[in-house]
């Protein structure tokens, strides 16, 4: 069974901090994604990662980083964190071109 | 550049009525498309693919080329159906999935 693991189900941060968000996949996928989940927008694209230390900008990049130093860990980095940036995250990993499997979603509050 | 269109935010129907969610799509060459679906409280996974050709918990998918259209549909809706559906495609280099988004659908008795 595919589990990807999102660190916090829920977080509650100041606006200015820096952010991680940590997402785990056990399936050896090659590929990752992180996506942000809003209503009325669906999801939409932040980052994504196709190899180790290898990462691509997605729809939406802006005011975010991503790392991936280990294959089976992808981190979203909110450098400074503002309330537009409140929102539902979501970690995604897949192997090549095929189904890609979901974290329960990191729910943040940038107060 | 590659695109989703879900058209409807909301789709409600009643208890064994016919369903269709539809999706359009924006790709150069064959697009390799997919139904996720989102029930309350759960974490968003795969309801099909149309690779597969197959019909999951009813539900059926057909690509149409000529129309850029992966409708999902249902001949009879149940209520345990009520949930967000998403269609979503990989570019073109298979790195990312890209969705659309999404249609709540709403299914009462």
């Amino acid at each position: 069974d595919v589990k990807v693991t999102q660190s916090s189900r829920y977080l509650v941060k100041r606006t200015g901090e820096k952010v991680f968000l940590e997402c785990v996949q056990d399936m050896d996928h090659e590929n990752m994604f992180w996506y942000r989940q809003d209503p009325g927008l669906g999801l939409r694209l932040i980052y994504f990662s196709y190899d180790v230390k290898m990462k691509e900008k997605g729809d939406i990049p802006e005011g975010y980083s991503v790392s991936r130093e280990k294959k089976e860990r992808f981190s979203l980095i909110l450098e400074s964190a503002s309330t537009n940036q409140t929102s539902m995250y979501l970690c995604a990993s897949s192997p090549d071109r095929w189904e890609a499997f979901f974290g329960q979603g990191t729910r943040l509050t940038v107060v | 550049a590659q695109r989703v269109t879900q058209p409807e935010k909301l789709l409600s129907v009643f208890k064994g009525a016919p369903v269709e969610l539809k999706c359009n799509y924006s790709y150069s060459g064959s697009p390799e498309l997919f139904w996720y679906v989102q029930y309350s409280r759960q974490r968003l996974q795969l309801l099909l693919r149309h690779i597969s050709r197959e019909s999951i918990k009813g539900f059926t998918a057909d690509l149409n080329k000529g129309e850029t259209s992966f409708h999902l549909k249902k001949p009879f809706a149940q209520e345990e159906d009520s949930a967000m559906y998403y269609c979503a495609l990989f570019n073109q280099a298979g790195t990312a999935l890209i969705f659309g988004k999404g249609t709540t659908l709403s299914v009462s008795s």
